[in-house]
Formats: C-alpha cells, sequence, structure tokens
C-alpha cells in the first residue's frame, strides 16, 4: 500500500523554537506539497516542491520554509515557532503532472501545538 | 482567482437519511478538474472522485453520486442512506493544470447519528 508517512502525529514546542516536521513517500512521486488545515479554513497551501532542491511557495509561506533534498522526503521548517503556527499540518504527494489525475495522497497529520 | 466554497460548515443528519454537500467553484480556466475527499477522524484526506470540466457526465458509485453543473459552476455530492462511518469532513477541492495545484474549500463536518 503506498504511503506518506509524517514523522510526528502530535508536537508541542516553545515559541522561538525551531522546529522540523518530516514527510517521506515510498510512491517515487515528483510533487509534494506541504498544507495547514484550520476550522473554517480548510487546507491552505505553505509551500510546494516539483522536484528535489526546488521549491515554490504557496498561499502562505510566510514564517515557514522548506527543504527537498531527496525525491522521497520534503520537510516544513518554523524557523522560529510562534502561537499562530499552531495548526494541523498536512503533507501530500503526487505523481507528475500528466499523471496526477489520480489525486494526491495524504499523510495523516501533524497536529502542532506551539505554547 | 479561483476559490472553492463550501458553504454548509456542519450538518446533521440521522442514519439512512439522504444527505447532500454542496460545493460552488470560481475559476477562469477553461480546463481543470474537481475533486472530493473524505477526512475521517483518523486525519488522513482519502480521495473520492476526480470530474474533468470537460465531462458533465453525473456518477454514481455505490451510495455516493456527484452532481457535476458547469452552467452554475458546482460539484455536489450525494450520500444515499447515510451510516455512521460516513461521519468526517468533506473537502472539496479544484485542480488547475496552469497552476498545478489543489485549492480546496473549507470543508463540511458531517454527523451521521445513529
Amino acid at each position: 500500500d503506498v504511503k506518506v508517512t509524517q514523522s510526528s502525529r502530535y508536537l508541542v514546542k516553545r515559541t522561538g523554537e525551531k522546529v522540523f516536521l518530516e514527510c517521506v513517500q515510498d510512491m517515487d512521486h515528483e510533487n509534494m506539497f506541504w498544507y495547514r488545515q484550520d476550522p473554517g479554513l480548510g487546507l491552505r497551501l505553505i509551500y510546494f516542491s516539483y522536484d528535489v532542491k526546488m521549491k515554490e511557495k504557496g498561499d502562505i509561506p510566510e514564517g515557514y520554509s522548506v527543504s527537498r533534498e531527496k525525491k522521497e522526503r520534503f520537510s516544513l521548517i518554523l524557523e522560529s515557532a510562534s502561537t499562530n503556527q499552531t495548526s494541523m499540518y498536512l503533507c501530500a504527494s503526487s505523481p507528475s503532472l500528466d499523471r496526477i489525475l489520480k489525486g494526491y495522497t495524504f499523510g495523516s497529520g501533524t497536529r502542532l501545538t506551539v505554547v | 482567482a479561483q476559490k472553492v466554497t463550501q458553504a454548509q460548515t456542519e450538518i446533521s443528519v440521522v442514519e439512512k437519511e439522504d444527505v447532500t454537500l454542496d460545493c460552488v467553484y470560481e475559476t477562469r480556466d477553461t480546463t481543470y478538474y474537481l475533486f472530493w475527499y473524505k477526512q475521517p477522524p483518523s486525519g488522513e484526506l482519502v480521495f473520492l472522485i476526480r470530474r474533468n470540466s470537460f465531462d458533465e457526465q453525473n456518477e454514481i458509485s455505490g451510495r455516493y453520486s456527484w452532481n457535476f453543473q458547469k452552467s452554475t459552476s458546482s460539484f455536489n455530492f450525494t450520500i444515499t442512506a447515510s451510516q455512521v462511518v460516513d461521519s468526517a469532513v468533506y473537502f472539496c477541492a479544484l485542480f488547475r493544470s496552469s497552476a498545478r495545484q489543489l485549492t480546496f474549500g473549507s470543508g463540511t463536518q458531517l454527523t451521521v447519528l445513529p
């Protein structure tokens, strides 16, 4: 069964800490995405990547950065965590554009609380 | 700008009732794709269906059916004879090839009571 795995289900971090959220997929997908999910706002795209070492900003990139050193791994970095970054973070992957029509595959999410 | 609107924030029904989840979208693209995803309490989004902008044929899969109407920019989802296991958050999403990314609606929390 194909998988997108997020390293932590729950995280609690302090304000100002540097936070790493890890995502690994085993489907050899080219594209990877980070979303955050907040009540009433749905899923909002933070960053995405179409290839190793490339990244593009989504709709809400402020306060975040990403790293994609290997095809299967896409990391989301909160440089200095703040309480307004308390949220559910979802990672997703998809094949190349011509095969994307099967939709994205999502991880189970990481619920991050910043105190 | 592209936008997906799910006006129903929460819906509660009793088991075996039919329920329709609404989705209205906006896009200037002529080629696009619409999706529905289900998010059960476990958190992982599960793909349910994709429709192409050039194919308005409605689809039925078991108790699920989808009504795509380009004239009203709507892609509604109906569950017939709902069951408790249908309780979840349902997201409608729009994919534009030009942007190469999915835009999600805000989701509808469906609760099916026994």
